[in-house]
């Protein structure tokens, strides 16, 4: 069974925190890696493509190790309006379009 | 931005009812994808569309769903006898060729 494995959190954090979550997923042919982030009861929305060689977007950073199969990501400076369910989302293998979501963290940003 | 819509937002049927979800894709899009999120589950793959066509479906995509796209901008997903358990989020998707997908915003489903 292809499975996508978080911590479901959640963490709560103050403003300027940095906070870390981690990921690891089963299917060793999954080519494709990504954070969404998913506010509560709405459509998920792609944050971040994760890049074998990481990759930084502002203050979000993701790490991906295919050898461990495991994928991180860091957001310095946490921000109220980062308060989300973040999920960590593979495809299912070589040419294949869909995606397996992992259940998600919950972050809480506090004032 | 281009958007996906998805109508109706909050669909309530009585058990045995067919459902038809719709939802409008991003135009230049040529993938075409339905997923649902049960109430504090994970987002699950139900099933994909490329070239008029089912490129793959899951488990869950049985013989009492189906999709079509009726014409030039229609995505619709068709859910027959629908079960209590049918009960979710049904997210549409859209993508280009570079797996950028683009998420509506859903249809909630009670059946009762």
């Amino acid at each position: 069974r292809k499975e996508v494995e978080q911590d479901p959190g959640p963490f709560n954090v103050p403003e300027g925190a940095t906070v870390a979550f981690n990921c690891t997923y089963s299917n060793s042919a999954s080519q494709s890696f990504f954070w969404y982030r998913q506010d509560c009861r709405k459509e998920p929305k792609l944050l971040m493509s994760v890049y074998s060689s990481g990759n930084e977007d502002g203050r979000f950073t993701a790490q991906l190790n295919r050898a461990s199969q495991y994928i991180s990501l860091l957001i310095r400076d946490s921000k109220l309006s980062d308060s989300a369910t973040y999920l960590c989302v593979v495809n299912s293998g070589a040419g294949s379009y869909q995606l397996t979501f992992g259940k998600g963290t919950k972050l809480s940003v506090i004032p | 931005e281009p958007e996906v819509t998805q109508t109706p937002s909050h669909q309530v049927t009585q058990m045995g009812q067919e459902v038809i979800l719709r939802c409008v894709p991003i135009s230049n899009h040529l993938y075409f994808y339905w997923y649902r999120q049960i109430l504090g589950q994970k987002v699950e793959f139900l099933v994909s569309f490329y070239n008029n066509e089912i490129s793959e479906k899951s488990e869950i995509f049985d013989d009492q769903f189906s999709v079509e796209r009726p014409d030039g901008s229609n995505f619709t997903l068709k859910i027959r006898s629908t079960k209590l358990e049918d009960s979710a989020m049904y997210f549409c998707a859209s993508s280009s060729w570079d797996y950028g997908y683009t998420f509506g915003s859903g249809t909630r489903l009670t059946v009762v």
